[in-house]
Order: C-alpha cells, then structure tokens, then sequence
C-alpha cells in the first residue's frame, strides 16, 4: 500500500514562533488532506489540498503532487495549536494516515 | 454543520464480550468509515461503508464486523473482544463527489479498553 511519512515527529514551539511540517507519500494521489487533532482526541480538517496552496488564517499549506510531498506551516503559534496533525492521503478511494507530528506550543 | 456522534467516549469490557460500536451522521453523506488509532501508528481503516447494506474491507478487518442498516449509521461490531483491540476508535463520514466534497469528518472516538 502507499507509504506516509511526516516529519517531525515531535515539535515543541515557543508561543510566536513559526513551524513547518513535511509530509511525503510514496506514490500518486487523488488528494491530500490535513487535519489537528485536539488534546481531546477530535479530529478538525484544516486543508483539502491535492495541489497548490491555500491558506486559512495562520495556517497555509501547498502539495506538490508531482514530487509527493506537502507542507503545513503554521505561523505565530498559539497554545491552541497544540495537538497532533495528521496527514492523509487519498489512495484508491481510502484515505491512508501518516503517524503524525505532536505539536506543543509552550506560552 | 456536519454533526457525528459516536456512542460512547469511554468504554470498559471483558475479553471474549461482544462489543457495539455506533456512529451516527447527520448530513446524509453516502460514505462512513471507521478507524483504529494507535500511539505511532496514526489511523488505520477498519472498514468502510458508500451505502446502505454495503462495506468493504479496510487495511486491518481481522477480528471486526460492520453493519449499516440505515444511510445515517454504521456500526463497529467486536465479535469476541481480545486486549490488542484496546485502542481509540473514530468513525468518519463523508459526501461523494469532487472539489473537496470527499473531505472527512470525524466523531470524538470512542476509547476502548479490554481487559
């Protein structure tokens, strides 16, 4: 089956900072999703994105289809933006999910 | 907005009970999905549904039941509960088309612990 790894698995941010997180996929896809999963286990899709960019307030995102890959940027960090984020992607009509990167935002 | 509810958010069973999971959506969507999540694992599809009377196999089946007798639920059947299904179950739903249609939207999971 398809492969998704992200990077990195951990990330601890100063409130303010800047972060990018990396997500590659080993094969080709109908499309790419990123989702935060809260401290209490719900899962909130921030991007449907199979290609190019979009942006949602201080989260942008951009895949790269052609070279398997999409980032999530998340600019001035709040601690609300701490949790897990998820990438998964749409492979066969199923979504398969990466492990995750673990975000904490420390005030 | 996209409402799903998932019956329990803590559960406690004995190994070898039978185990219901259910999941409800109310925005007519045609898919359901249900997932296992583990630490370092991330989601792993259990089984999925694109309509009524309908499922399909995910990655990890073994040892789980389906059942979607009506558009709006899916249920998650643990046939004879052993301890390696200790995990976090979410169930998913999601419209079919294109443009962002296909985006999933996911209950609060249910954490199980089998003892």
């Amino acid at each position: 089956g398809i492969q998704v790894e992200q990077s990195p698995p951990d990330l601890i941010l100063q409130e303010g900072a800047n972060s990018t997180l990396r997500c590659n996929f080993s094969d080709s896809v109908n499309n790419l999703q990123w989702f935060h999963q809260n401290p209490w286990g719900q899962l909130i899709n921030l991007f449907y994105i199979p290609s190019g960019t979009k942006q949602n307030g201080r989260l942008s995102a951009t895949t790269v289809a052609t070279e398997r890959y999409s980032l999530l940027y998340i600019s001035s960090s709040q601690t609300t933006d701490s949790g897990v984020y998820f990438c998964a992607v749409d492979h066969d009509y199923k979504l398969s999910f990466g492990a995750g990167t673990t975000v904490t935002v420390r005030a | 907005d996209v409402k799903v509810t998932q019956s329990s958010r803590y559960l406690v069973k004995r190994t070898g009970e039978k185990v219901f999971l259910e999941c409800v959506q109310d925005m007519d969507h045609e898919n359901m999905f249900w997932y296992r999540q583990d630490p370092g694992l991330g989601l792993r599809l259990i089984y999925f549904s694109y309509d009524v009377k309908m499922k399909e196999k995910g990655d990890i089946p073994e040892g789980y039941s389906v059942s979607r007798e009506k558009k709006e639920r899916f249920s998650l059947i643990l046939e004879s509960a052993s301890t390696n299904q200790t995990s976090m179950y979410l169930c998913a739903s999601s419209s079919t088309g294109g443009g962002g249609q296909e985006t999933q939207y996911f209950g609060p999971g249910t954490r199980l612990l089998v003892l």
